[in-house]
């Protein structure tokens, strides 16, 4: 079974310059998860899907960041202008319908590493 | 709010037992997690526990939650070079909340001499 695939694996940008990243989840995962994980830390959720829905979004920047899952499979994640303080791992994860004996278990993709300069 | 603390690192020799404590605040958390990022990946899971469980063991790895003082520890059995990685705790809340994010540790460096 594939695991999370994400794209780019790095990004390197200047101050004010848009940046994108892609999300694949796992086959059949309805939930789709985008977190940030600063240099030091754990990570944070930034937006939560159910299928195509957006249903956690409290701690997304919403002056800047911007994210979508139009047909409820693949997700986007956006920032426009990028800021200094972006500079992070952005990972995102998925999880089945069912939680069953796992629970809320998530499986994470190995992130996109964001630089901005 | 939720709040889950865990000590920075910890330094072992090859073939010694580590422990990786962490604690939590919050006293409704339905599953707690364990897992393992090594540099410039993504987290790994390692294992999990239901909160109405005291114990779980996954071959080398050791689970212990204490709920009453919620504290969580992760023991790992012969510790090998190839652990040496940073753990994350992380809990994640009751289905009623509607929330199903799980909130995270910053994290336990583990490092493991050869």
């Amino acid at each position: 079974e594939a695991g999370v695939v994400q794209s780019p694996r790095y990004k390197i940008i200047e101050k004010k310059q848009p940046v994108a990243f892609w999300c694949n989840p796992i086959s059949g995962h309805n939930t789709l998860y985008w977190y940030r994980q600063n240099l030091g830390q754990g990570p944070e959720l930034l937006i939560r899907y159910e299928n195509e829905e957006a249903v956690d979004d409290s701690q997304l920047p919403k002056d800047r960041f911007s994210a979508e899952r139009l047909k409820g499979v693949d997700s986007t994640l956006k920032i426009q202008p990028a800021e200094l303080g972006d500079s992070a791992v952005y990972l995102c994860a998925s999880r089945p319908r069912t939680s069953g004996e796992a629970g809320d278990t998530q499986y994470f993709g190995p992130g996109t590493r964001l630089t901005v300069l | 709010g939720e709040d889950v603390e865990q000590s920075l690192f910890l330094s072992v020799r090859e073939g010694d037992s580590s422990v990786i404590n962490c604690t939590y605040t919050d006293s409704s958390s339905t599953y707690l997690y364990w897992y393992k990022q090594e540099p410039g990946a993504g987290l790994q899971l390692l294992t999990y526990i239901f909160s109405n469980m005291d114990m779980k063991q996954d071959q080398r790895l050791t689970v212990l939650l204490n709920k009453k003082d919620k504290h969580l520890s992760l023991r790992i059995a012969d510790t090998q070079t190839g652990d040496s990685a940073i753990y994350f705790c992380a809990e994640s809340p009751p289905p009623y909340t509607g929330r199903r994010a799980l909130t995270f540790g910053s994290g336990t460096r583990l490092q493991v001499q050869p």
